[in-house]
């Protein structure tokens, strides 16, 4: 039973270049949220998708928008990248937009480095 | 928004003690949660806490809900080695996934041989 995976594991850009992460959830899963995680702090989340749709979303500008497809599975797109966009992006999968927590799995993660 | 302040940020242990941190808030939470991260990999949930006042134990691990729900404590009793890593607390407000979780800083567990 494959967890939730995350495509690429790391990534370097340059300012103002713009970047698609990719998640597929664990089986069985229907939702995805995404979290961003600067070093040395906790995940933020940035938005959760469910049935095609943004559900809810977290204190992130514009310049970060998602996608979900028919199948679950979930791209993180950042425009006009900035050095401070530099972290650990997690994307976490569960079943229905409603689901209690522990029901939340978390993928290992895309490093994005922005120079 | 809220803010989770998590205490200590670091902590160096002998292995065999008993490890202690906590979590407070300033806003009410109606869900508590202590995540568990390993480097390069996301976090794994450790125990979930609903109700104000519930004490539940996961193994070694043992975690609190704040009466006030405003706070939440860790323990961890006669740490091992594999206990090495970064905890998180994180509350949610409401009762359901779709609202995103808040995280603290986290505890950096560190265990001196």
């Amino acid at each position: 039973d494959a967890g939730v995976t995350q495509s690429p594991t790391h990534l370097i850009k340059t300012r103002g270049q713009q970047v698609t992460l990719r998640c597929s959830p664990k089986s069985g899963h229907d939702t995805v949220s995404w979290y961003q995680q600067a070093l040395g702090q906790g995940p933020q989340f940035i938005f959760q998708y469910y049935e095609e749709e943004e559900r809810q979303r977290g204190n992130f500008p514009d310049r970060f928008s998602g996608h979900q497809f028919p199948n679950y599975s979930s791209e993180l797109n950042v425009n006009a990248l900035l050095l401070g966009d530099s972290a650990l992006y997690l994307c976490a999968s569960s079943l229905g937009q409603l689901s209690t927590n522990e029901k939340l799995f978390f993928g290992s993660g895309t490093q994005l480095s922005v120079l | 928004g809220q803010q989770l302040n998590q205490s200590p940020q670091s902590m160096f242990i002998q292995e065999g003690e008993d490890v202690s941190m906590n979590c407070t808030s300033s806003s009410i939470f109606n869900t508590w949660l202590w995540y568990k991260q390993d480097p390069g990999e996301g976090p794994v949930l450790l125990i979930a806490l609903y109700k104000a006042g519930e004490l539940t134990s996961n193994g070694r691990l043992t975690a609190q809900f704040g009466i006030t729900r405003k706070d939440s404590f860790l323990n961890i009793s006669a740490s091992i080695p594999s206990d090495v890593g970064i905890y998180f607390c994180a509350g949610q407000l409401f009762g359901g996934g779709a609202d995103g979780l808040t995280f603290g800083k986290g505890t950096h567990l560190i265990i001196q041989p």
